[in-house]
């Protein structure tokens, strides 16, 4: 089955303590996505990737984290976590085509720091 | 700056009453639209891409459409299990980001 994987999949953790979560896909894609979805914000993008060992800032990166060692990878590093950046965060990957990309998501991860 | 505004934020129909969800576009030069159905918890579904003026796709209940400066989705006789939220994003030919409206949480009463 075609699908982006998360875990975890809920975490609560204190400021400071260092944690990943990891992102897979297993559509062969080449582009990967972070995204964080607060209320009355949106979905804001964190980072993306167009391909192994290229990533770009999206609009929100400060604090954030990210490697692209294999095609089908893509942790979100926290390397110190504060309280803004609790959140429910979501991965996504698309084909990269001549058009458009369409992204598929996967089922999010509900980060708590205290 | 690229941004998305939709509107409204929050719609209650009856069931079976139709009605509209706007999404209004700031890019330079859009590669593409997207509409998602989000329901609670859940990451978003992907519903449509739209690529120019002019075009139209749908999906059983679901139009949506496109002008250059704005998209419409379309609700035709709407049930119950359409209550979720309707998130809208654009794709800039010039670069890789996507930006995404706040969305419309729609709910549907049967």
């Amino acid at each position: 089955e075609a699908q982006v994987t998360q875990n975890p999949r809920y975490l609560i953790t204190v400021t400071g303590k260092k944690l990943t979560v990891t992102c897979s896909q297993n559509m062969n894609h080449e582009y990967m996505s972070w995204y964080r979805q607060d209320p009355g914000l949106g979905l804001r993008q964190i980072y993306y990737s167009m391909n192994v060992e290229v990533t770009d800032k999206g609009d929100v990166p400060e604090g954030y984290k990210v490697s692209r060692k294999e095609k089908r990878n893509f942790p979100l590093i926290l390397e110190s976590p504060s309280p803004n950046q609790t959140s429910l965060y979501f991965c996504a990957s698309s084909l990269i085509s001549e058009s458009t990309d369409t992204q598929y998501f996967g089922p999010g991860t509900r980060l708590t720091v205290l | 700056e690229d941004q998305v505004t939709q509107s409204p934020e929050a719609l209650r129909l009856q069931e079976g009453e139709s009605s509209s969800l706007n999404c209004s576009y700031t890019v330079s030069g859009l590669r593409g639209l997207f509409w998602y159905r989000q329901d609670p918890g859940k990451g978003p579904e992907f519903l449509f891409t739209l690529y120019s003026a002019g075009e139209e796709k749908e999906k059983e209940r679901l139009k949506a459409t496109l002008t250059k400066k704005e998209s419409f989705l379309h609700i035709t006789a709407p049930k119950p299990e359409d209550s979720a939220t309707y998130l809208c994003a654009v794709q800039a030919r010039t670069g890789n980001q996507f930006y995404f409206g706040t969305g419309t949480s729609l709910t549907v009463i049967p």
